[in-house]
């Protein structure tokens, strides 16, 4: 089955820096490629995704890039808030069905 | 709009006891999964199904079972419990023209 890496395990940033987040994944029929935040507490929650159909994707601070030939990729997050806070989970599928997850990267934004 | 429901929050068992985790979803969601969520391993598939009547194994299955009768409910059985099944489990859904899986609050479960 599918296997996905994520790096770093933990990140702290000064407020308004950019942090990048990686995942690397083993099955090359996976073509589903979300991120999800999770806050103290609650269940993730989708914050952007890509297809493998595209090298990259924007949505205001948030980015994630794909590399389909490398295996990786990476979620991006610009000008950060405190607020950006939370763990971050990559995960891949081909089918959007069975869904495989990295370890998470714990994100810390200092005021 | 509920989204997806997980009931209980909290639960205490002791070994050996089974259990029910409820899990529900109003938005007419084909897939459902259910993932265990452990400090340094991030979410690990248990069980998924892809429709009523269809049910298959993720990644760490054993000591589970699930059943999916209806469209909007996917509960998730513990047989026998294990202090190793001391997790918090999240339920979630997707469907055609969803983006990414909705997921449910989750339920911490701790078997003692």
């Amino acid at each position: 089955g599918e296997n996905v890496e994520q790096h770093p395990s933990t990140l702290s940033v000064q407020e308004g820096d950019s942090a990048v987040i990686k995942c690397t994944y083993s099955d090359s029929a996976s073509n589903y490629f979300p991120w999800y935040k999770q806050e103290l507490g609650k269940g993730p929650q989708l914050i952007i995704d890509i297809r493998s159909n595209v090298g990259e994707k924007k949505d205001q601070r948030i980015a994630v890039t794909l590399n389909k030939t490398a295996k990786h990729f990476s979620l991006h997050i610009t000008e950060t808030q405190p607020e950006d806070s939370a763990v971050y989970f990559c995960a891949a599928s081909d089918n959007n069905n069975d869904m495989r997850f990295g370890a998470g990267t714990r994100l810390t934004v200092k005021p | 709009n509920a989204g997806v429901t997980q009931t209980p929050k909290f639960q205490v068992l002791k070994t050996g006891q089974s259990m029910t985790l409820q899990c529900a979803q109003d938005m007419n969601h084909e897939y459902m999964s259910w993932y265990r969520q452990d400090p340094g391993m991030g979410l690990r598939l248990i069980h998924y199904s892809v429709g009523a009547g269809i049910t298959d194994q993720g990644e760490v299955p054993n000591g589970y079972n699930v059943s999916r009768s209806t469209t909007e409910d996917f509960p998730l059985r513990l047989l026998s419990a294990a202090p190793s099944q001391t997790s918090v489990y999240f339920c979630a859904s997707t469907g055609q023209g969803a983006d990414g899986y909705t997921f449910g609050s989750g339920t911490r479960l701790t078997v003692v």
